[in-house]
């Protein structure tokens, strides 16, 4: 059974560097098509996908984020670190981990989000 | 860069009736990359519906998806009371390469 956890700090000060791990189970990030994406949500407000890291260690950023984020994968914890520095009191959310898949169905490549963590909260606050 | 919108921010609908729930881009969205949601308040998001049409593993008949290009619908053929929760819509493969919508919220009227 696919499963994921975040975990981290709930608070934050303003200018610090967040550290954020993804531990997972049920699945290997060696295997080919797998990733895991973080995704965030401000209280009360959409989701926002922050980065992707594949099986192959391809990495993705967000556009408007990308300076600020690094995502790196330990195989062999099935762990999944994303951190992002100089926190500001506008990247207070929920954060989540989900497993990224590719599907391959027929001609057609399928992109989802399949298993998500429950999220941890992060304040970012003095 | 794709902007999903989607429409109507909030649903009004009794138990038993039908919603259909709305989500437009700002250009043309391959079909196989548009994914639905379903987020309940407390709760990670749930996967509904991938390749514009496809029930995830799990998801009732009762939701079903349509569309192509611009516009792509999720249909709840008769609502649950679990059912009421916020839907989001969200596209792969185009800068940016991911983005959510902003989310219906369907309420029980």
């Amino acid at each position: 059974q696919v499963a994921l956890k975040e975990s981290g700090p709930a608070l934050v000060e303003p200018t610090q560097t967040l550290t954020l791990t993804c531990t997972f189970s049920g699945f290997s990030l060696s295997t080919s098509a797998m990733r895991v994406s973080w995704i965030r949500q401000p209280p009360g407000k959409a989701l926002e996908w922050l980065a992707r890291i594949g099986w192959d260690d391809d990495k993705l950023y967000s556009t408007s984020l990308k300076t600020r984020l690094t995502i790196s994968k330990d195989t062999s914890k099935n762990q999944v670190v994303l951190t992002m520095t100089n926190m500001d009191p506008v990247d207070t959310a929920t954060y989540y981990c989900a497993r990224d898949v590719v599907y391959i169905g027929g001609y057609y490549y399928y992109y989802y989000m399949d298993v998500w963590g429950k999220g941890t909260t992060v304040t970012v606050s003095s | 860069e794709i902007v999903l919108t989607q429409s109507p921010g909030t649903l009004s609908l009794f138990p038993g009736e039908r919603a259909t729930l709305s989500c437009r881009a700002s250009q043309s969205v391959s079909s196989s990359y548009l994914v639905w949601y379903q987020q309940k308040p407390g709760q990670a998001p749930r996967l509904l519906i991938y390749g514009a049409s496809i029930r995830a593993t799990g998801i009732p008949d009762r939701f079903s998806g349509s569309g192509s290009r611009t516009d792509f619908t999720l249909t709840i053929s008769r609502l649950e009371p679990e059912d009421f929760a916020v839907y989001y819509c969200q596209q792969y493969g185009s800068s940016p390469l991911y983005s959510f919508g902003q989310g219906t919220k369907l309420e029980i009227k």
